[in-house]
Parts: structure tokens; C-alpha cells; sequence
């Protein structure tokens, strides 16, 4: 039974399409979180939700827009994709921040 | 600003050897502090985390840390290291209220037979 999990696991998809991921946790948790982790494998926070509503927004582009529609799901949708957005894509879930984060198996975006 | 360091880019030790993965942190408040590992093609997993109490932590696949406050440092151990060790390590700090964890750059583990 998987705590958080995406979908899809890949995606390969040409320069300009508009693709979405999506994310849902079981624990319970309210808290829910984008990271982008790049070829390098450094780890950046891009959004963070606690009980639906955006708290921390880091300078992501705004082709980005995440969306939470309850508290157990967080998706992620970009528009016109371009060949830097190419990354894997992890969603994670927390209560608050008072523990720790639990982690999808992450999307793996490639734009070609 | 906060910060996180992971000295160590990548480290290559032999099976049986002990492990020392290097992290340091900048924060205002007390952080909480956590190691994950990323094994190749997979999500992030914790080892362990640190909120308070006792500075030495023990966690899963025989790891441990110590929290040093005086050097900003959580450095994570292992006293006899396996090959299935062989992965990313991601120190990482959060704070209640900031509704982020910020991760070190990461430092890849090698394990030679």
C-alpha cells in the first residue's frame, strides 16, 4: 500500500506540449510538496501546500501550476514544456513540518 | 540564509569499512534534521531524523548520526558498510512552520568488493 504515490513514472514528451503529474498520499498528512531534482540529483523545493492552500511558491515559472483539489492529492500541470524542464519530479507529503517528509518514486520528465 | 552542505561529492569505501557522510547546516532556529538515501531510480527514503534529546540517533540499515550543535554538523555513520549501500545520501533541515525541508547537494556512495 503505497504511501505517496505518482503517476505516470516517465514521461517523454516534445518541447511545447502541456503534461500533467499527479500525486496523492494515504498518511493522512495535510501538508503536500513538489520538489525538481535535476541532472546534478540537487533537490529544490517548487511548491509546498498545507491543507489545499499554497504556502511557499519558489520562483517557479509560471507555466507551472499546481493544484490541490483535497488534502490527499497534489498535482502538477506545465504548459508548454520546454527542454530545462527536464528533471525527475518528486511529490512528498508531511504533517506540517513537524516530521519528516515522505516521498513519492518521482516522474521523470524528459522534453525532447 | 539557510543552508546545508554535503562536503563530499562522492566517497568510495570498501565492504566491511566503516562510513562517514559529512553535513552541515545553517539555521536560525533549532532545525530538525534528516538523512535520506536515493537508491538509483528510486524516491527518497529516511534513515533517520533528529528533533531533539539525545544527539546521537540510531537509524534503519544499521546507520547513525550525531548532532553537534557547537559545529552546525550531522554526520551520518555506519560502522561496517555493505555493497547495497552503495547510493545517494541527502542530509536535509527543516523547522516547524516553514512548510520546507532543504536538502544538501547530495554525496554518492561507492562500495567496492
Amino acid at each position: 500500500d503505497t504511501a505517496v504515490s505518482q503517476t505516470p513514472k516517465y514521461l517523454v514528451t516534445q518541447m511545447g506540449n502541456d503534461k500533467s503529474i499527479k500525486c496523492e498520499q494515504n498518511l493522512g498528512h495535510d501538508t503536500m510538496y513538489w520538489y525538481k531534482q535535476d541532472s546534478k540529483k540537487f533537490l529544490k523545493i517548487m511548491f509546498s501546500y498545507n491543507n489545499k492552500e499554497l504556502i511557499i511558491n519558489e520562483t517557479v515559472p509560471n507555466r507551472f501550476s499546481p493544484k490541490s483539489p483535497d488534502k490527499a492529492h497534489l498535482n502538477l500541470h506545465i504548459n508548454s514544456l520546454e527542454l530545462g524542464d527536464s528533471a525527475v519530479y518528486f511529490c512528498a507529503s508531511s504533517q506540517g513540518t513537524l516530521g519528516e517528509a515522505f516521498f513519492g518514486q518521482g516522474t521523470r520528465l524528459t522534453v525532447v | 540564509a539557510q543552508s546545508v552542505t554535503q562536503p563530499d561529492i562522492h566517497i568510495t569505501v570498501s565492504e566491511g569499512a566503516s562510513l562517514e557522510l559529512r553535513c552541515n547546516y545553517s539555521y536560525g532556529a533549532t532545525p530538525y534534521l534528516f538523512w535520506y538515501v536515493q537508491s538509483p531510480g528510486q524516491g527518497l527514503q529516511l534513515l533517520l531524523k533528529y528533533f531533539s534529546g539525545d544527539t546521537l540517533v540510531q537509524g534503519i540499515k544499521g546507520f547513525e548520526a550525531e548532532f553537534k550543535r557547537s559545529q552546525s554538523s550531522f554526520n551520518l555513520r555506519k560502522p561496517s558498510v555493505h555493497w547495497s549501500d552503495a547510493a545517494e545520501y541527502f542530509c536535509a533541515v527543516g523547522a516547524s512552520g516553514t512548510y520546507k525541508y532543504i536538502f544538501g547537494t547530495g554525496t554518492r556512495l561507492k562500495v567496492l568488493a
